[in-house]
């Protein structure tokens, strides 16, 4: 089993649409989460950053995480197509080094 | 601009050649990372370096060697002995000389296909 778990998707919207993309983790001790964004043949660039549990909120992008679950989600309001992207989400442990990376989600927006 | 540039985009290499992937960082990080992607899976570490002239073996360094003789350059070479050497690699740097500082700020990365 894989310590962070995300579906590949695709996943397709219509533009405007509220997006969800989620991972979940076996590891108890990771305390801060990460999203990033990643345009075709291009490097990942960080979206949002979390400590531990609860809500983080940035423009359309809101960042959840559920430790009780180990469960963590992205949310995309009034999605574009510029969103079209895939979608990792990375956590690491406290005291850890290591960030742990999920394969990504494709999502594609349609105009 | 500060940023990350790795260099070349694309690079074609015969099997059996040693290849040199560069990385350059102008944002004054300590830290400093070499990752490889793979269709279907996470960014999987190979080195990572925290402070200059040192650096330590990520989880998939077999068949790769790196250097780091300089603050903004890590350099990896992809030796003959990599299995299966075709990927795209990427580079990374974070702050501080803690390697547990978790925002790394990503180049944009390397295409290598050995036939």
């Amino acid at each position: 089993q894989k310590e962070v778990e995300q579906d590949p998707g695709p996943l397709s919207v219509p533009e405007g649409a509220i997006v969800s993309l989620n991972c979940t983790y076996s590891n108890s001790a990771f305390q801060y989460f990460m999203w990033y964004r990643q345009y075709s043949r291009k490097g990942p660039e960080l979206l949002m950053y979390t400590y531990s549990s609860g809500n983080k909120e940035d423009g359309r992008f809101t960042a959840q995480v559920d430790k009780s679950s180990k469960y963590i989600s992205l949310f995309i309001r009034d999605s574009q197509p510029s969103d079209s992207a895939t979608y990792l989400c990375a956590m690491s442990a406290t005291g850890g080094f290591k960030t742990i990376f999920g394969a990504g989600t494709r999502l594609f927006v349609k105009a | 601009d500060g940023g990350i540039t790795q260099s070349p985009k694309y690079l074609f290499r015969k099997e059996g050649q040693n290849v040199t992937l560069s990385c350059e960082q102008n944002l004054n990080h300590d830290a400093m990372y070499w990752y490889r992607q793979d269709p279907g899976q996470g960014l999987r570490l190979i080195y990572y370096s925290q402070i200059v002239n040192d650096f330590q073996k990520g989880d998939i360094a077999e068949g790769y060697s790196v250097s780091r003789e300089k603050k903004e350059s890590f350099p990896l070479t992809v030796t003959s002995a990599q299995k299966n050497p075709t990927a795209f690699y990427l580079c990374a740097s974070s702050h501080g000389r803690q390697v547990t500082s978790r925002e790394q700020y990503f180049g944009p990365g390397t295409r290598l296909t050995v036939t």
